[in-house]
């Protein structure tokens, strides 16, 4: 596709259920990111891809939270047991090696 | 540790120039970038600027980096209406490790 694109763009769940958000990144794109926009916060690093290494998964906040990323493309970030304080918007971004991100437009996650 | 600390709002009238500031602590950051994030929106790339250049310019778009300040700003001239977003301030700081600032809401008055 032309962009990065995420899916859905808006997830409302009740607290203590599952939710998964997708991202299909610019095709050819090696780097993908997760991040995490809080409101009126600046955006926090979840997770890392790069190929086929193992991914960095150093700004995941807690167990609850996991991502994959499957034949090296499309990428799920997974929530387990969902929160109130997990509510914000989940930002995907891919690049080229190390290169510039380009962001996708976000999922906002409202747990109720 | 490492941080970006940007204003949070800033507001100006339509036809006037923007100045966005930003100040990052990581003194071996290789680029440093400005996002634009419009309500309901992605962040989109604006313009980036290499750790060693002072300046560089993209139509409207003023980058000014001070490398021994640890300063970067992003001018906007003749500010229109559509230029009304968040503005990021991002610095490299790792081979693929980004940190963003808290964002500066910039409103445009007509």
């Amino acid at each position: 596709g032309a962009g990065v694109s995420q899916s859905p763009s808006n997830k409302v769940t009740e607290k203590g259920k599952d939710v998964e958000l997708r991202c299909d990144p610019i095709s050819g794109h090696t780097a993908l990111y997760w991040y995490r926009q809080s409101l009126g916060q600046g955006l926090e690093f979840l997770i890392y891809f790069q190929g086929n290494s193992a991914p960095d998964k150093s700004g995941l906040p807690s167990d609850r939270f996991s991502a994959e990323r499957t034949g090296g493309s499309v990428s799920t970030l997974t929530i387990q047991r969902t929160q109130q304080e997990d509510s914000a918007v989940y930002l995907c971004a891919s690049s080229l090696a190390v290169d510039t991100q380009y962001f996708g437009p976000g999922t906002r996650l409202t747990v109720l | 540790g490492e941080d970006v600390e940007q204003s949070l709002f800033l507001s100006v009238r339509e036809g006037d120039s923007s100045v966005i500031n930003c100040t990052y602590t990581d003194s071996s950051s290789t680029y440093l970038y400005w996002y634009k994030q419009e309500p309901g929106a992605g962040l989109q790339l604006l313009t980036y600027i290499f750790s060693n250049m002072d300046m560089k310019q993209d139509q409207r778009l003023t980058v000014l980096l001070n490398k021994k300040d640890k300063h970067l700003s992003l001018r906007i001239a003749d500010t229109q209406t559509g230029d009304s977003a968040i503005y990021f301030c991002a610095e490299r700081a790792g081979t693929y490790k980004y940190i963003f600032g808290t964002g500066t809401r910039l409103k445009v008055l007509a």
